[in-house]
């Protein structure tokens, strides 16, 4: 009964590679976000997207594409995978407009070798 | 854009003492959610309080707006307690766009 789930849990690739990770969510909310968490901890969004449409698109390079097929699922395809693409990416999901808080998923340790 | 900034960015406590971590931000706020991340990674929601208090169990939370920041209290801390704790906020009333503060090390020692 996972809440937000995501998949892998780890991921190692070599640079250059195309990857992806997926996300879903069973909470009924309308809003997914995919977060990057560097290796100091930081957090910063990267997208946003309510009913599948994209609402938040931070200053993110465009090798990184996220999908949403339907509002339960946000997808993160990430092309020509370098070095500093190295992270633990992090989907969460909310329901925006009756403020509830983040529920995020149990992350994504991307390294690229 | 707002800032976030959380103090002290460390701390380490033995266990059953009592904590504050502080968070405060540079701008009118409409929403504000403190977080622990597990050891293990997890991030975990622990308070969504962009004003007044609020408690849960151990834990509870204060949020001033007017002066800009917001308050965790941490009772009788437990090593289970260990972790990062990250306060975000939010112009808009949903979590549409929070900024998250570098989170607070909290190491609890038995």
């Amino acid at each position: 009964d996972t809440a937000v789930s995501q998949t892998p849990k780890y991921l190692v690739t070599q640079m250059g590679n195309d990857k992806s990770i997926k996300c879903e969510q069973n909470l009924g909310h309308d809003t997914m976000y995919w977060y990057k968490q560097d290796s100091k901890k930081f957090l910063k969004i990267m997208f946003s997207y309510n009913n599948k449409e994209l609402i938040i698109n931070e200053t993110v390079p465009n090798r990184f594409s996220p999908k949403s097929p339907d509002k339960a699922h946000l997808n993160l395809h990430i092309n020509s995978l370098e070095l500093g693409d190295s992270a633990v990416y992090f989907c969460a999901s909310s329901q925006v407009r009756d403020r509830v808080p983040l529920h995020f998923g149990n992350g994504t340790r991307l390294t690229v070798t | 854009g707002i800032q976030v900034e959380q103090s002290p960015p460390d701390l380490i406590l033995q266990e059953g003492a009592n904590s504050t971590l502080r968070c405060n931000f540079s701008d009118s706020v409409n929403n504000l959610q403190w977080f622990h991340q597990n050891p293990w990674g997890q991030l975990i929601n622990l308070f969504y309080i962009p004003s007044g208090t609020k408690q849960n169990g151990r834990l509870s939370a204060t949020t001033v707006a007017t002066e800009r920041y917001s308050l965790l209290y941490i009772s009788s801390s437990q090593t289970t307690d260990s972790g990062v704790y990250f306060c975000a906020v939010g112009t808009q009333g949903g979590s549409e766009k929070l900024v998250f503060g570098k989170g607070t090390k909290l190491t609890v020692n038995p």
